[in-house]
């Protein structure tokens, strides 16, 4: 079964960039069996898709959050990332990656909270 | 606001049956597969039901799901205090080329 861990600083400073990693152990990422995907979920508040990957790089960003996003893999380390630039309070959430094929998401991770404040 | 229209909570007794609407439009549940996921408090999302009215393995069939037209529908039977959770339902919407979540609903077992 393919288990996903999120690390990441869980404090991000208005403006900056949130840089988060998932590592993907129990499966490879280069099966090409999934696509790799972000979700987000702000306190309180219900579930937002950020975008996904597949392994060979290409990338489906939702287009609200698109201008900002950027998902990237790296198969020798069998992890993917998120970028999301010029961040704000909005965007302080739990930030979960979970694995996507047919468009619904099997595996998650447990989650990590980011927080951006000063 | 969501894409999706559920209702924000429901509640039932121990042992009853409950279901959770998830409305819609002809793009996202009218023309795809709906998905429905439980979140126990302080947890990740877990899948319920795929495919409409799929169960993982491991998922039991007190759970359930149907589609009509532009509405899904998560059914729970049996209801124990454990199902105490948010529920939310997912499709894929080809108007806004995303994949989009219901806003949820708070499942009360008394």
């Amino acid at each position: 079964q393919v288990q996903l861990q999120e690390s990441g600083p869980g404090l991000v400073k208005p403006s900056q960039t949130l840089s988060l990693t998932c590592t993907v152990s129990g499966g490879s990422i280069s099966s090409g069996d999934y696509y790799w995907s972000w979700i987000r979920q702000p306190p309180g508040k219900g579930l937002e898709w950020i975008g996904y990957i597949y392994y060979s790089g290409s990338t489906y960003y939702n287009p609200s959050l698109k201008s900002r996003v950027t998902i990237s893999v790296d198969t020798s380390k069998n992890q993917f990332s998120l970028k999301l630039s010029s961040v704000t309070a909005a965007d302080t959430a739990v930030y979960y990656c979970a694995t996507t094929p047919d468009y619904r998401f099997d595996y998650w991770g447990q989650g990590t909270l980011v927080t951006v404040s000063s | 606001q969501s894409v999706l229209t559920q209702p924000p909570s429901v509640s039932a007794a121990p042992g009853q049956k409950v279901t959770i609407s998830c409305s819609g439009s002809s793009s996202n549940i009218g023309n795809n597969y709906v998905s429905w996921y439980q979140q126990l408090p302080g947890t990740a999302p877990k899948l319920l039901i795929y495919d409409n009215n799929k169960r993982p393995s491991g998922i039991p069939d007190r759970f359930s799901g149907s589609k009509s037209g532009t509405s899904a529908t998560l059914g729970i039977t049996g209801l124990q205090t454990g199902d105490e959770a948010d529920y939310y339902c997912g499709t894929w919407d080809s108007s806004l080329s995303a994949l989009v979540f219901g806003g949820g609903t708070k499942l009360t077992v008394l």
